[in-house]
């Protein structure tokens, strides 16, 4: 159980393009998923909360404007890099907290986007 | 503030010796401690985690953690390494005092851990 699966696993994009990420869990209800973004051989940074039906959460320093973060239902959430750059290159982790448990998240595969 | 330190870079251990990956942490309050490995390219499995209760923690794959609370420690320990448990080790920390950072994950830098034969 608690299986959370991102689409695509992989992406290529060119500079100016908007990717879409889906985030989903599979076998239980979120109301709260994280979306991380992780540079090679560094920690995960914390970019935003999504909460489903509402807005999302951002750290200080994302630009909400950049990356968009739909949350329309318990089980998915879309993270959308707007107009992308070179340095949006990066592995993008979604994590999803399960409404029945109090204390774990369960982590997507993560997605590597990389803008040419 | 919240923060969790991880000391080392890199651990280099042989296959059969015990391995540890050293966590401490700085929190405001009860901490809530976690461990997540990473292999390449992939997502983060969780390995065990400390709410309360025994100080030590058994989680997957071998591995068990020792909460000292007079040390803010969190070590992670297997008794005897395997050349799988290569990878990208994760400590982090759970904030359960603010409202409006309820369910956020603070992590550390990463150690990466190097199991030779």
């Amino acid at each position: 159980g608690a299986v959370v699966s991102q689409h695509p696993s992989w992406v290529i994009c060119k500079s100016g393009t908007s990717v879409k990420i889906e985030c989903r869990s599979l076998d239980f209800q979120a109301t709260t998923m994280f979306w991380y973004r992780q540079f090679p051989k560094q920690s995960l940074m914390l970019m935003a909360t999504s909460n489903e039906g509402s807005k999302a959460t951002y750290e200080q320093g994302v630009e909400k404007d950049k990356f968009l973060i739909n949350h329309a239902s318990l089980t998915l959430s879309t993270l959308t890099v707007t107009s992308a750059h070179p340095e949006d290159s990066s592995f993008y982790i979604c994590s999803a907290r399960d409404l029945q448990e109090l204390y774990e998240q369960y982590f997507g595969p993560g997605t590597r986007l990389t803008v040419t | 503030a919240q923060s969790v330190a991880q000391p080392e870079d890199q651990v280099n251990v042989a296959e059969g010796n015990p391995l540890t990956v050293k966590c401490t942490y700085s929190v405001s309050g009860n901490p809530y401690l976690f461990w997540y490995v990473q292999y390449p390219n992939r997502g983060l499995q969780f390995l065990l985690k400390y709410i309360t209760g025994d100080n030590l923690v058994k989680g997957s794959y071998g591995f068990e953690a020792e909460f000292n609370k007079s040390q803010t420690s969190f070590h992670l320990k297997k008794p005897s390494a395997l050349v799988s448990d290569s990878a990208l080790y994760f400590c982090a920390v759970r904030d359960t005092r603010r409202r409006d950072s309820w369910g956020k994950l603070q992590f550390g830098a990463g150690t990466q851990v190097v199991v030779t034969p």
